[in-house]
């Protein structure tokens, strides 16, 4: 069975600041990990994936993510926080046998504070 | 990229009525759909998976008689929530594979948040 964790509901940056949002998995097989944002009243965008190849994965807005596979980890972060960096953010893992399921977390919350 | 539409993206309907919820892959062909449920602050749950020209696929917990899908075309699924209830009213998501690209990715609509009286 696959799992995703975050840690941490909701977490709040100064603009500028750097942010780390953490996520933590459980898998059996290699995993597929992406990081969605999901602003308010939307539908969920991809901001990057992992699918074996670079473990540091570059996505868009300035978001980059390293895959850590001796600590089951996929954090995300991002240098300077901005303020329309604000929203819902999920980490997400696919599931087995390539059925294209996502599995997410519970999703952290980022605010940006002026 | 490729781009997932959802209709109605907002819709009351009074408790007992049935309300149905498109969801269409524009610009490519998608063999299998996903529909989540979301309530307020919190993840996304999975509630079905909806492979065209077949039955869909239920999580467990998830009632097939009042959550019905269907996966007519590759580019349409549709769900709807029969005999509506107040406990119904949430934020349903479909999500949709493109075969073309990486295994897992997603693309999302943009949510039909459903209120039912």
């Amino acid at each position: 069975a696959q799992s995703v964790t975050q840690l941490g509901s909701h977490v709040s940056v100064s603009e500028g600041a750097l942010v780390l949002l953490r996520c933590n998995y459980s898998s059996s097989v290699p995993p597929y990990l992406f990081w969605y944002v999901q602003y308010p009243n939307q539908g969920l965008q991809l901001l990057l994936k992992y699918t074996s190849a670079a473990t540091l994965v570059k996505g868009i807005n300035g978001f980059e993510a390293e895959f850590k596979k001796s600590e089951t980890s996929f954090h995300l972060t991002k240098p300077s926080a901005h303020m329309s960096d604000a929203a819902e953010y999920f980490c997400a893992v696919s599931g087995s046998g390539n059925t294209g399921k996502l599995i997410f977390g519970q999703g952290t919350t980022l605010q940006v504070k002026p | 990229g490729a781009v997932v539409s959802q209709h109605p993206s907002r819709v009351i309907c009074k408790s007992g009525t049935s309300v149905k919820i498109e969801c269409r892959s524009l610009d490519f062909q998608a063999t299998t759909m996903f529909w989540y449920r979301q309530f307020p602050k919190k993840s996304l749950m999975l509630m079905a998976t909806s492979n065209e020209g077949s039955k869909a696929t239920y999580e467990q917990g998830v009632e097939k008689d009042k959550f019905l899908i269907n996966h007519a075309s590759l580019t349409l699924s549709t769900l709807t929530v029969t005999s509506a209830h107040p406990e119904d009213s949430s934020f349903y998501i479909c999500s949709a594979r493109d075969r073309g690209r990486g295994p897992g990715e997603l693309f999302f609509g943009e949510g039909s948040r459903l209120t039912v009286l």
